[in-house]
């Protein structure tokens, strides 16, 4: 079965701290890992996507097929980043449709 | 351009009754998702459109939910009879893609549609 597993509900760091948030999923073929992100009063919007393999605001995320995680790392964090993160996981359908996780809510005290 | 249209944005009903959610997707986006989300879950598939074709509506619970986009553009999520437990937010979402390019697709979404059932 396709899942994606967010542990944390919460995580709460301070400025300027290294934040990293936990995605592990299951899957047995190729899978294509997305990170999905939802400011305050904003709709859900694409992070980055692991094929891309790109820095956005500053985060990155490394797909580890032997430890089945997709982590979103950023180095430091800013306030601005207090957000609600969504893992998300498309698997071999081929239809694009996207499995979420419970997601994560970042809060980053000044 | 514009983004995903939802309407409406609230909406409080009693339970047995019925409500319909509308759809209008990017100009041009083939595919168009509905999801539901409870709070506290992620966003969960309901249905998927291929122009005006199901892709995929394995989770729909077809007693109650039925959706339709006659035209390949806009849709329609109607809950018929709503229990209590359809309380949530529904969310609609459209990818430019067909479904010869699935990789890196990128799903739009629109605001949602949060439904009360009391």
């Amino acid at each position: 079965a396709q899942r994606v597993t967010q542990p944390e509900k919460l995580l709460s760091v301070f400025k300027g701290a290294p934040v990293e948030l936990k995605c592990n999923y299951s899957y047995s073929g190729s899978p294509e890992l997305f990170w999905y992100v939802q400011y305050s009063r904003q709709r859900l919007q694409l992070l980055l996507r692991h094929i891309s393999r790109e820095s956005i605001k500053g985060f990155t995320a490394d797909l580890n097929k032997g430890e089945t995680s997709f982590h979103l790392k950023k180095p430091f964090a800013q306030e601005e980043d207090s957000a609600m993160y969504y893992c998300a996981l498309s698997g071999s359908s081929n239809t694009g449709k996207l499995i979420f996780g419970q997601g994560t809510t970042l809060q980053v005290k000044p | 351009e514009a983004g995903v249209a939802q309407s409406p944005r609230y909406k409080i009903i009693e339970k047995r009754q019925s409500v319909a959610f509308w759809c209008n997707p990017i100009s041009g986006h083939a595919t168009l998702y509905w999801y539901q989300q409870i709070l506290g879950q992620g966003p969960k598939l309901l249905i998927q459109f291929q122009n005006n074709g199901v892709v995929d509506d394995s989770q729909l619970p077809k007693d109650r939910f039925s959706a339709e986009r006659l035209k390949g553009v806009d849709s329609t999520l109607k809950i018929q009879p709503a229990k209590l437990e359809d309380s949530a937010v529904y969310l609609c979402a459209s990818s430019y893609r067909d479904r010869s390019f699935a990789t890196g697709r990128e799903l739009f979404f629109g605001e949602g549609s949060r439904l009360t059932v009391l």
